[in-house]
């Protein structure tokens, strides 16, 4: 991708509140999206960031501060089922996504 | 059920093979989208169409060719497949281009070149 940066891999325990990081290059931003992807299985949209400040969705929150490139994914009382890759993506000028490599969340019992 | 559906779910092509991954959404999405998805580099945009009858080239484009004929439908076509094409390709669709527009992403294909 073009200068998304997000850990590659992370690991929590079950119950507990995790904090996945995002940074991205700023010109030309349209906005910030974060989806969640299962093994094997398609990406899923979770939250979507256009204005500073945090979006909170149930337990996911989506934090975004368009000055300093940055984002993150809250995660709160952890299951089991939130085993999954989250992915980073920003909206181009021209509309387009481009995404990070993605962050695998490992969920320890 | 509303969605997108791909086809074939997995394949495994000879190299000069030539190949089309199929993709149909019945939501009535103006804007499609072709991904590959390697490990380690995440998504990246193949070709998409903003609505019927028009096609865009995106990161990855060479050695691919796309076309779209009516809403519903959008088939990515490799002339000549190279093992460099192996990955997992992806179709999405999203209401229109840009802004708060969630893109919905099809199961993907599974694609081998030997």
């Amino acid at each position: 991708g073009q200068n998304i940066d997000q850990p590659t891999e992370m690991t929590a325990t079950e119950g507990a509140i995790v904090q996945i990081n995002c940074t991205y290059q700023t010109s030309g931003f349209n906005g910030l999206f974060w989806y969640q992807q299962h093994a094997g299985e398609a990406p899923t949209f979770l939250s979507y960031n256009v204005l500073d400040g945090l979006e909170e969705k149930g337990r996911f929150s989506s934090f975004l501060s368009r000055s300093k490139g940055y984002s993150y994914l809250l995660l709160k009382e952890l299951q089991m089922k939130d085993s999954a890759s989250y992915l980073c993506a920003r909206m181009d000028s021209n509309y387009q996504l481009i995404w990070g490599a993605g962050t695998k969340l490992i969920i320890k019992p | 059920i509303a969605g997108i559906t791909q086809a074939p779910t997995s394949q495994i092509l000879a190299a000069g093979r030539r190949m089309t991954l199929r993709c149909t959404q019945d939501m009535r999405h103006n804007a499609m989208y072709w991904y590959r998805q390697d490990l380690g580099l995440g998504l990246r945009l193949i070709h998409y169409s903003n609505t019927a009858g028009t096609t865009g080239k995106g990161e990855v484009p060479d050695g691919y060719s796309v076309s779209r004929a009516n809403t519903d439908d959008f088939p990515l076509t490799l002339a000549s497949a190279v093992p460099s094409q192996t990955s997992v390709y992806f179709c999405a669709s999203s209401e229109t281009q840009g802004g708060y527009n969630e893109q919905f992403f099809g199961p993907g294909t599974r694609l081998t070149v030997l």
